[in-house]
């Protein structure tokens, strides 16, 4: 059974710092996604990583996938409060950008 | 466009009672996807359809749930009996085919949908 593990869970950050929220997951993928949700909303697309090595940034986010590892990292620079809220990702086994695995999540509070 | 519209946004049932949500992806999409949200479970996927043909149902729970999709811009999921476990958000997803996009797929606003 494939496995997403995200961490942390949880996630209390200053603004103006840096951090970075990993994703596990436990088999073959060349694709992954980070999307975002606020509280009580619909889940936004942040990123689609297609390849092993991709890094896509967005404002002071940047994604980066290592397929080798089977690893990707949201990596946060400078915080800002707006930037509160839970972060997936989302792994694509079957290559067909279809039958995705969500991780559990890590919920990103940004206080000033 | 407007984006993938989902309906109702709220929904309160009693047990046993029939449960139907409804979903109108984005035009040009050729897949859609049903998602369940629970704190317990995540985010799951249910179905997924591609030019209206049912692919992968083995995200459904149980009898009790079933998807249609008749056609290109509207697909329903039903609950029946419905079971206070069942309360969960609902969110229907659209995307393009694999190769003509960027592989996205682009979420509803959900159904909250409370069994008592």
């Amino acid at each position: 059974e494939l496995k997403v593990e995200q961490n942390p869970l949880f996630l209390s950050m200053q603004e103006g710092k840096n951090y970075t929220i990993y994703c596990n997951y436990s088999t073959t993928s060349d694709r992954l996604y980070w999307y975002r949700q606020d509280p009580g909303k619909s889940l936004e697309s942040l990123f689609v990583l297609l390849s092993n090595g991709a890094v896509k940034q967005e404002g002071r986010l940047m994604a980066s996938l290592d397929t080798k590892a089977r690893l990707s990292t949201l990596h946060i620079t400078a915080a800002v409060h707006d930037l509160s809220a839970t972060y997936f990702c989302a792994v694509d086994p079957t290559g067909t950008a279809s039958k995705l695995t969500f991780g559990t999540g890590t919920r990103l509070q940004v206080t000033l | 466009d407007a984006g993938v519209i989902q309906s109702p946004r709220h929904e309160v049932t009693e047990m046993g009672q029939e449960v139907t949500l409804r979903c109108k992806p984005i035009s040009g999409h050729d897949y859609l996807f049903w998602y369940r949200q629970t704190m317990m479970r995540g985010l799951e996927l249910l179905i997924y359809f591609n030019n209206n043909v049912p692919i992968d149902d083995s995200g459904m729970p149980e009898d009790r749930f079933s998807a249609k999709m008749p056609n290109a811009s509207f697909s329903t999921l039903k609950i029946q009996p419905s079971e206070p476990r069942d309360s969960a958000v609902y969110f229907c997803a659209s995307s393009l085919p694999p190769g003509y996009g960027n592989y996205e797929q682009y979420f509803g606003p959900g159904t909250r949908l409370t069994v008592t």
